[in-house]
């Protein structure tokens, strides 16, 4: 089965970097997914990581280690916009096309 | 492009009334479907899922159910509603085209009374 663990809340500066990590531990590994959600909206879709390293998106990147069942997502130069839930899921199921979601992290940017 | 939509977007509906969800999709074919749950400050719940017509698998027991009556509507019903059905309701769709990443719908909030 899944267990994803990330931290519940984090705060940063604007114009700041953070970062969000999130452990894992799978009975089958298909990749690590990233959303973003703001209050009272629906989740969006940022990254897919499904090798080993660092993809950049711009002014976030999201890195994948699988050998050691960690990703983390970074947020750089940090706008009031971004202040949201950021989820991290791994795909479950036979098929491996559910998707099962850790609790969020909740970063709130500050002025 | 692909396109999900769901409705109502929010409902207020007493204990014990009847519920009825809808969500479509357009612009992709054979989609998988899915229903999330999320409550007040929690996580999402995976609820159902649909890989085809008339197919769907049950996540967790619940006062709840789902149908899928063609390729790209998805139902979620339920014959009395409880208080702890209140939550965030998302309906989300992927397929073999979108590398089965999930993509979701506006949501629907319910507020049980």
């Amino acid at each position: 089965g899944q267990n994803i663990d990330q931290p519940t809340e984090m705060t940063a500066t604007e114009g700041a970097i953070v970062q969000i990590n999130c452990t894992y531990q799978t009975s089958g590994f298909n990749g690590l997914f990233w959303y973003q959600q703001h209050a009272g909206e629906a989740p969006t879709f940022l990254s897919y990581n499904v090798l080993d390293g660092l993809e950049e998106k711009g002014r976030f990147s999201s890195f994948l280690s699988r050998s050691k069942g960690y990703s983390y997502l970074l947020l750089k130069e940090l706008q009031m916009k971004d202040s949201a839930s950021y989820l991290c899921a791994t795909p479950s199921g036979a098929a491996g096309n559910k998707l099962t979601f850790g609790g969020g992290t909740r970063v709130l940017v500050k002025p | 492009s692909q396109t999900i939509h769901q409705w109502p977007a929010t409902l207020v509906q007493p204990v014990g009334s009847p519920l009825s969800l809808e969500c479509t999709v357009e612009g992709t074919s054979n989609p998988n479907l899915y229903w999330y749950r999320q409550a007040a400050g929690r996580g999402l719940q995976l609820l159902f899922y649909s890989v085809g017509i008339g197919q769907i698998s049950s996540e967790v027991p619940q006062n709840l159910s789902a149908s899928r009556p063609q390729d790209r509507q998805f139902i979620l019903s339920s014959k009395k509603l409880l208080l702890s059905d209140s939550g965030f309701y998302l309906c989300a769709w992927s397929n073999l085209d979108s590398g089965n990443t999930i993509y979701f719908g506006e949501g629907s909030w319910l507020t049980v009374v």
